[in-house]
């Protein structure tokens, strides 16, 4: 199994909602990462989690608030978003980050923010 | 990783050849990856080089020169289907993958 698992695939949100996004993995991978990606740009490192414990964290605002409940799967919940907020949001796992492997990503999240 | 440059975008036709150049800062380099992405889809993982050469997988290629900061993707007998946003991405300085700000390709007919 080499997938990455995100849902939902599609989010609408408002602007007051609280909403979460979920990625799972059964990989054994041991880092697991988020990426928010603009239209026509490359993905940007949001946050990493190494051994379940938050290891970068990419100046990101505070309305979006990462989780790691167990080394599969990965969390980010999302509170009082922007409409800039909108974009693809791409979960990522790969072995222990003290070794360069390729990493994993899922499908993504396209979120909306309106 | 946040010193890595690509050309922006690329043409090229069906059944030729096309190089995508990446150069990237050398200080701390462990190795260089290359990520194949199609509009609205998730990366996919094409190479990884750590030494200097080219590593050959089928019709893409990917060459790394440690001394110049310099690789580059090969893609031979394109196919309409190769039309993808190619990323050079490595974790030089950082512990996670980062990348560079990718090449579009549009393969023609």
């Amino acid at each position: 199994d080499t997938e990455v698992t995100q849902t939902p695939k599609h989010l609408v949100m408002g602007m007051t909602n609280k909403k979460s996004l979920k990625c799972e993995q059964h990989m054994g991978h041991r880092a697991m990462y988020w990426y928010k990606q603009k239209a026509k740009k490359p993905p940007e490192l949001m946050f990493v989690y190494s051994y379940e414990k938050l290891s970068i964290n990419e100046s990101v605002p505070s309305r979006f608030s990462p989780e790691c409940p167990n080394s599969s799967l990965l969390n980010l919940h999302l509170h009082a978003l922007q409409p800039e907020d909108s974009a693809l949001y791409l979960c990522a796992s790969s072995q222990p980050i003290e070794r360069d492997t390729e990493a994993f990503f899922g499908q993504g999240t396209r979120l909306t923010v309106v | 990783g946040q010193n890595i440059d690509q050309p922006t975008e690329m043409t090229a036709t069906e059944g030729a050849i096309v190089q995508i150049n990446c150069t990237y800062q050398t200080s701390g380099f462990n190795g260089l990856f290359w990520y194949q992405q199609h509009a609205g889809e998730a990366p996919t993982f094409l190479s990884y080089n750590v030494l200097d050469g080219l590593e050959e997988k089928g019709r893409f290629s990917s060459f790394l020169s440690r001394s110049k900061g310099y690789s580059y993707l090969l893609l031979k007998e394109l196919q309409m289907k190769d039309s993808a946003s190619y990323l050079c991405a490595d974790y030089t300085g950082r512990r996670a993958l980062t990348f560079g700000s990718g090449t579009r390709l549009q393969v023609q007919p």
